[in-house]
């Protein structure tokens, strides 16, 4: 167990919506990033929060939006849902120091739209 | 950008026959390599961090070893529960401090009874 925990771990919605998807980094760390994991394929980067902020971006537009909380919990926010949302979305935590990093990751969520 | 390839896309093997698996990567400058099993709809699981050619790690039946330009992760003997998609990544940074991993495709290994 990582620690890293993730809410809902089901999600259906139809075209055009909204979801906000959350996590709950483990503890201690104050880094959190999230992927998009499509069937088949590896993940891949959508954003990193540190500390409260934006660390960098993926190539994922704007209608992906995160947060992140003084707890170091977050949120990732996706506005007018496409099909081509439908993936697994994970979260990972760790902690950043001056040397390297380990990212651990929760169990994602199950995103469909329909 | 970095790029991370492995093969092969999926390995089935039977149970007692050893193999590896190979991640090779295209990096400016290599600052290390993951190794991440992932279970069927469930998160990916940290296995192996190695940070220069030559260095080996071990843990139960898997060895991962890197060189220059690639990376193995060789499984000996594996048992049914080895089944599993194992994922390579290399950190790239973002802005200073901070990382991203890009991943691999995977290998989908499957051990038959």
């Amino acid at each position: 167990e990582t620690g890293v925990t993730q809410s809902p771990t089901h999600l259906i919605k139809t075209r055009g919506q909204q979801v906000t998807l959350r996590c709950s980094s483990q503890s201690g760390h104050n880094t959190v990033s999230w992927y998009q994991q499509a069937l088949g394929q590896g993940p891949q980067f959508i954003f990193q929060y540190y500390r409260e902020e934006e660390n960098g971006r993926g190539n994922f537009p704007p209608r992906f939006s995160g947060l992140q909380f003084p707890n170091y919990s977050s949120e990732l926010n996706v506005n007018a849902l496409e099909l081509d949302d439908s993936a697994l979305y994970l979260c990972a935590s760790s902690l950043r120091t001056s040397g390297q990093e380990t990212q651990y990751f929760g169990p994602g969520t199950r995103l469909l739209v329909l | 950008e970095d790029q991370v390839t492995q093969s092969p896309e999926a390995l089935r093997l039977q149970e007692g026959e050893s193999s590896s698996l190979n991640c090779s990567y295209t990096v400016s400058g290599l600052r290390g390599l993951f190794w991440y099993r992932q279970d069927p709809g469930k998160g990916p699981e940290f296995l192996f961090t190695l940070y220069s050619a030559g260095e080996e790690k071990e843990k139960e039946r898997l060895k991962a070893t890197l060189t220059k330009k690639e990376s193995f992760l060789h499984i000996t003997a594996p048992k049914p529960e080895d089944s599993a998609t194992y994922l390579c990544a290399v950190p790239h940074p973002i802005i200073q401090g901070a990382q991203k991993l890009v991943f691999g495709q995977g290998t989908r290994l499957t051990i038959n009874p």
